[in-house]
C-alpha cells in the first residue's frame, strides 16, 4: 500500500532563517505531487505542484520554492522566512486523475 | 482564488441528527470532491462526483451535484460524535493532471 511521509511535524523558526520541509511517498511511482498552505480556520492554497522528476509548477509567487529531486520526494524551500509564511503545510501525492493522499502536514510559526 | 465556498461555515448538531453542507463553485469542472480534515491533521478524501453524476453514496455521506447551479451538497445522516471536523469540498476543472481548488471549509461539531 502506499504511504506518504511529511516531516518535521511542527517547526518554529525565526525571521530571515532558512526552511526545508520534506515529503516521501512509498509505494507508488510517477505519482504527482503537491504542496499546500492552509492559514488558521481557512481553506487549502495550492503552493506547487509537480507532474515529474524536476518538473514544478507555482501556483503562488511567494517567498518558496520547491524541487523534485527523486520521483517520490517533494521538498518545500525558502532561503529567507517572512512572518507570513507561517502556516500548516500539507503534502499530497495522486494517480493521474484520482484523489488527493494527503500527509500529516508541518505546522510552521516564524516567529 | 477559491472557487469552492462552503456554506455553512460551521455547523453544530446533536449525536444522531442529519447533517448538511453545501458547496458553490464558479467555472465547469471535470469532478467535485470531498474531503474530511480532522483537527491539525491531514486531509481524508470522501467521496468524488463526475460531472455527469447527479448523486453519490458512501456509508452514510450522500453527494449530490448539480452542475447547472454550480453547486453541490453532502450529507451525513445519523451523525456520530467521531464525525466531528472540518468538510472541505474540491473541484477539479483540469483536463490534464489533477489540480484540486479547495472551499475555505465547514466546521462540523457533533455533540454527545
Amino acid at each position: 500500500s502506499q504511504t506518504i511521509h511529511q516531516w518535521p511535524a511542527t517547526l518554529v523558526q525565526p525571521v530571515g532563517s532558512p526552511l526545508s520541509l520534506e515529503c516521501t511517498v512509498e509505494g507508488t511511482s510517477n505519482p504527482n505531487l503537491y504542496w499546500y498552505r492552509q492559514a488558521a480556520g481557512r481553506g487549502l492554497q495550492l503552493l506547487f505542484y509537480s507532474v515529474g522528476i524536476g518538473q514544478i509548477s507555482s501556483e503562488v509567487p511567494q517567498n518558496l520554492s520547491a524541487s523534485r529531486p527523486q520521483d517520490r520526494q517533494f521538498i518545500l524551500s525558502s532561503k529567507k522566512l517572512l512572518l507570513s509564511d507561517s502556516g500548516f503545510y500539507l503534502c499530497a501525492w495522486s494517480p493521474i486523475k484520482s484523489p488527493l493522499h494527503f500527509g500529516n502536514g508541518t505546522r510552521l510559526t516564524v516567529t | 482564488s477559491q472557487q469552492g465556498e462552503e456554506d455553512p461555515q460551521a455547523l453544530s448538531i446533536q449525536e444522531g441528527e442529519n447533517a448538511t453542507m453545501n458547496c458553490s463553485y464558479k467555472t465547469s469542472i471535470n469532478n467535485l470532491q470531498w474531503y474530511r480534515q480532522n483537527s491539525g491533521r491531514g486531509l481524508v478524501h470522501l467521496i468524488l462526483i463526475r460531472s455527469n453524476e447527479r448523486e453519490k453514496h458512501s456509508g452514510r455521506l450522500r453527494v449530490t451535484l448539480d452542475t447547472s447551479k454550480k453547486s453541490s451538497s453532502l450529507l451525513i445522516t445519523a451523525s456520530r460524535a467521531a464525525d466531528t471536523a472540518s468538510y472541505f469540498c474540491a473541484t477539479d476543472a483540469t483536463t490534464a493532471g489533477n489540480k484540486l481548488t479547495f472551499g475555505g471549509g465547514t466546521r462540523v461539531l457533533v455533540k454527545p
